[in-house]
């Protein structure tokens, strides 16, 4: 079992909708959460950060994390056709150890 | 620069044959990363520097492939010996520092085929 699970989709959404994007993950050491955002033909980038268990909201996202089902969410609200990318979520444990990546989900927002 | 910054962003190359793929980071950041980007694979960890040290190895997967950085600056990520299953995606990430809250500024990467 990969540490970090994520249905690697595609989902293809009308725009305006609310997307939900989900990971679970493994390791109940993680404390740390990421989701980055990955253009074609681009690096990730870093979207959302969220440490332990909660509701983190930036504009149109929200990363939720719960630690007891060790279940990972991304919400965007007023889905955009510039929101199509491919997805990460991400977790780590504290210390140095380096970031475990999900698959990726891509994602399509349709205008 | 603004970025990290990854050459060649495109590599062909024979089986066999070795390949040098380099990366700079973000100026002041001492943390360096690299992860390889498989189809269907999503980020697969290889490599960490901080500083020129590499106190995590264990991504490397197998001992044609080495990595080396200097000035605290520069890395390159070296395949020897190429195999076709070596084609993919190659990204190096930079953070300021290593730590618990660290988060990584990703290139471009370079998409390297072996035929």
């Amino acid at each position: 079992q990969k540490e970090v699970e994520q249905d690697p989709g595609p989902l293809s959404v009308p725009e305006g909708a609310i997307v939900s994007l989900n990971c679970t993950y493994s390791n109940s050491a993680f404390q740390y959460f990421m989701w980055y955002r990955q253009y074609s033909r681009k690096g990730p980038e870093l979207l959302m950060y969220t440490y332990s268990s909660g509701n983190k909201e930036d504009g149109r996202f929200t990363a939720q994390v719960d630690k007891s089902s060790k279940y990972i969410s991304l919400f965007i609200r007023d889905s955009q056709p510039s929101d199509s990318a491919t997805y990460l979520c991400a977790g780590r444990n504290s210390g140095n150890t380096p970031l475990v990546f999900g698959k990726g989900t891509r994602l399509s927002v349709i205008a | 620069g603004a970025g990290v910054s990854q050459s060649p962003s495109n590599k062909v190359t024979e089986k066999g044959k070795d390949v040098e793929l380099r990366c700079d980071p973000i100026s002041g950041h001492t943390a360096l990363y690299w992860y390889r980007q498989s189809l269907g694979q999503g980020l697969e960890f290889l490599i960490y520097f901080q500083g020129n040290s590499a106190p995590d190895k264990s991504g490397l997967p197998s001992d044609r492939f080495s990595a080396e950085r200097t000035g605290g600056s520069v890395s390159t990520l070296t395949i020897q010996r190429t195999q076709q299953e070596d084609s993919a995606v190659y990204l190096c990430a930079s953070s300021p520092r290593t730590g618990s809250n660290e988060k990584l500024f990703f290139g471009s990467g370079t998409q390297l085929s072996v035929l």
